[in-house]
C-alpha cells in the first residue's frame, strides 16, 4: 500500500518566521489532503491538493504529482499555528493513508 | 460551513463493555468513514461505508467492530467488547464523490 513520509517530525519557530513542511508518497495518489490537528485534537482540513498550487491566507501548498511529493508553506507564523500537521493520500477511494505528522511549536 | 458532528466527545468505559460512537455526516455526502488515532500516533483508517454497506475495511476492523447507518442521518461505530488497546480518538468523516474528506471533532474513548 501507499506509504507516507513527512518531514521534519518536529519544528520550533519564532512567531513571524516562515516554514516548509514536506510530504513524500511511495506511490501515485489521486487524493491528497493537508490537515492541522489543533491542541484539542480536531482535524482541520487545510487543502485538498492532488496537484498544483493553492493558497489560503498565510498558508499555501504545492503538490508535484509526477515526483510524488507535496509541500505546505506557512508564512508569518503565529502561535495559533501550533499543532500537528498531517498530510494524507489515497488512490481512488477515501481510504486516506496518513503520515506521522509534523509537530509545530510557534513561540511568541 | 457544513460540518460532521460526533457524540460523545469523551467516553470512559470499563473493559468488556459495549460502546457506540455516533456521527452525523454532512447531509449531501454519500461516503462515510471511521478512523482512529491512538494517543501520540498517526491517524489510521478503520472502515468506509457506501450505499448501506462496508466498501473497505482495515485489518484493525475485526469482528469486535461494526458500523451502521440506522436512519437517514446517523452513522455509528460499535465496539462490542472493549479492550484496553481500543483507547483512542475515533474520527468520523464523510465525503462527496470527489473524495475530499471532512472530519468530525472526534470522540475520545478511554477504556479502563
Amino acid at each position: 500500500g501507499i506509504q507516507v513520509e513527512q518531514s521534519p517530525p518536529d519544528l520550533i519557530l519564532q512567531e513571524g518566521a516562515n516554514s516548509t513542511l514536506r510530504c513524500n508518497f511511495s506511490d501515485s495518489v489521486n487524493n491528497l489532503q493537508w490537515f492541522h490537528q489543533n491542541p484539542w485534537g480536531q482535524l482541520i482540513n487545510l487543502f485538498y491538493i492532488p496537484s498544483g498550487t493553492k493558497q489560503n491566507g498565510r498558508l499555501s501548498a504545492t503538490t508535484v504529482a509526477t515526483e510524488r511529493y507535496s509541500l505546505l508553506y506557512i508564512s508569518s507564523s503565529q502561535t495559533t499555528d501550533s499543532g500537528v500537521y498531517f498530510c494524507a493520500g489515497s488512490g481512488n477511494t477515501g481510504k486516506l493513508i496518513f503520515g506521522q505528522g509534523t509537530t509545530l511549536q510557534v513561540k511568541p | 460551513e457544513p460540518e460532521v458532528t460526533q457524540t460523545p466527545s469523551h467516553q470512559v468505559t470499563q473493559m468488556g463493555q459495549e460502546v457506540i460512537l455516533r456521527c452525523v455526516p454532512i447531509s449531501n455526502h454519500l461516503y462515510f468513514y471511521w478512523y482512529r488515532q491512538i494517543l501520540g500516533q498517526k491517524v489510521e483508517f478503520l472502515v468506509s461505508f457506501y450505499n448501506n454497506e462496508i466498501s473497505e475495511k482495515s485489518e484493525i476492523f475485526d469482528d469486535q467492530f461494526s458500523v451502521e447507518r440506522p436512519d437517514g442521518s446517523n452513522f455509528t461505530l460499535k465496539i462490542r467488547s472493549t479492550k484496553l488497546e481500543d483507547s483512542a480518538m475515533y474520527f468520523c468523516a464523510s465525503s462527496d464523490r470527489a473524495n475530499v474528506l471532512t472530519f468530525g471533532a472526534g470522540s475520545r474513548l478511554t477504556v479502563l
